[in-house]
């Protein structure tokens, strides 16, 4: 099994600070990388997938990078909506998919 | 506006079974893989288990191999989780998700809780 690891477990950032998350695989995922945001009480949002490809709908100051076992997620300007935890999923190695523990951003 | 509704979750005795049930609108169901995910109380997401659009290609976490078993009836717009032998540590929120060819999960149901307590 491929272990995702997400650090810090979390962060805290100021309105408006660039906050940058990071994922590592245990091995290589290629570009097979996702992010998802969940916020308190809802579902997860799928943000990134292909580890820098935006989905409908995600606004341009989130960004993802990195390929193989390193990647970042940056969201370049946090706006109060984005506090929130945010997980990075594996899907390189179907059938077994695996997500990291998730790293809280928090308003400092 | 895709739609999806679990349902099926409550309170089961370990060694118990309990069939969760994911009810699909709003897009083509049998057009695209689904997915079950869970989340402990207070803690991460875990991948459960996933299966393609005509079953053809199944997959679980080792956590949950050979007590869970998913499938799904295009006819209805459903997908199941039939889960036997069930641990405390099973008590989570079970989410379905829609998956497409690049298995991005997008979008996921509210969920339905299942607790697992004597």
């Amino acid at each position: 099994e491929i272990v995702m690891t997400q650090s810090p477990a979390t962060l805290s950032v100021s309105p408006g600070e660039r906050a940058t998350l990071s994922c590592r695989a245990s091995q290589s995922v290629s570009s097979n990388l996702a992010w998802y945001q969940q916020k308190p009480g809802q579902a997860p949002r799928l943000l990134i997938y292909g580890a820098s490809t935006r989905a409908t709908g995600i606004p341009a100051r989130f960004s993802g990078s990195g390929s193989g076992t390193e990647f970042t997620l940056t969201i370049s300007s946090l706006q109060s909506e984005d506090f929130a935890v945010y997980y990075c999923q594996q899907y390189n190695n179907w059938p077994s998919l695996t997500f990291g523990g998730g790293t809280k951003v928090e308003i400092k | 506006e895709v739609q999806l509704v679990e349902s099926g979750g409550g309170l089961v005795q370990p060694g118990r079974s309990l069939r969760l049930s994911c009810a699909a609108s709003g897009f083509t169901f049998d057009d695209y893989a689904m997915h079950w995910v869970r989340q402990a109380p207070g803690k991460g997401l875990e991948w459960v288990s996933g299966i393609s659009w005509n079953s053809g290609s199944i997959g679980y976490a080792d956590s949950v191999k050979g007590r869970f078993t998913i499938s799904r009836d295009n006819a209805k717009n459903s997908l199941y989780l039939q889960m036997n032998s069930l641990r405390a540590e099973d008590t989570a929120l079970y989410y379905c998700a829609k998956v497409d060819y690049r298995f991005r999960f997008d979008p996921w149901g509210q969920g339905t809780l299942v607790t697992v307590s004597s």
